[in-house]
């Protein structure tokens, strides 16, 4: 059963720090791109990056380039999401999830359950 | 960035009901749309993929269909565990936008 579990969200204070983590498990990680997806409280639902199975290619929404850095460690089958300069806009539920790539673009197939971070002071 | 657009941003339906939303692209995306559901305080669920094909364990009463920028998502039969929120996506190119969603309540 494929599962993806987040951990590391909380309360920090605007231009404060905050790493995400993703544990995945139930498929071959080393095989599938990663993303990050988040949902600001009573919000619609807003793509924030990418990476490639070996780490070589990340991409990133325009309002986080700079900010945010999308890494991996497939020994350990996990992903991270490292997010500074932390602003209240940035508030929101993150979700991690898994990319299918296909003949039609790509699809987010499993996610997890998300974790909150609150930026505030 | 490609914008996207859902109608109606709201709809109420009884059960039994047919419904349509649509999804509405700023520019062509071929058939590089994917349609998620997701109920209060849960994750997404992906629905269909590539503008109509149907993610595996999704039953058929959801179909999808269109291609360049204009698209649809149709329930047929109306159950009562189908009353959520509904956001399509565009897979063309990053960054990879959703529209607003539509909630769907009951009526």
């Amino acid at each position: 059963e494929v599962q993806l579990v987040e951990s590391g969200g909380g309360l920090v204070q605007p231009g404060g720090s905050l790493r995400l983590s993703c544990a995945a498990s139930g498929f071959t990680f080393t095989t599938y791109w990663m993303t990050w997806v988040r949902q600001a409280p009573g919000k619609g639902l807003e793509w924030v990056a990418n990476i490639k199975q070996d780490g070589s290619e990340k991409y990133y929404v325009d309002s986080v380039k700079g900010r945010f850095t999308i890494s991996r460690d497939n020994a350990k089958n996990s992903l991270y999401l490292q997010m500074n300069s932390l602003r209240a806009e940035d508030t929101a539920v993150y979700y991690c999830a898994r990319v299918l790539w296909g003949s039609s673009g790509a699809r987010f197939d499993y996610w997890g359950q998300g974790t909150l971070v609150t930026v505030s002071s | 960035d490609i914008q996207m657009t859902q109608s109606p941003s709201s709809l109420s339906a009884f059960v039994g009901d047919r419904v349509t939303i649509a999804c509405r692209a700023s520019q062509s995306i071929a058939s590089e749309l994917n349609w998620y559901q997701q109920k209060a305080g849960k994750a997404p669920n992906l629905l269909i993929y590539a503008a109509s094909t149907l993610q595996s364990g999704v039953p058929s009463r959801f179909s999808g269909s269109g291609s360049g920028t204009d698209f649809t998502l149709t329930i047929s039969g109306l159950q009562s565990e189908d009353f959520a929120t509904y956001y399509c996506q565009q897979s063309y190119t990053a960054p990879y936008t959703f529209g607003q969603g539509t909630k769907l309540e009951i009526k």
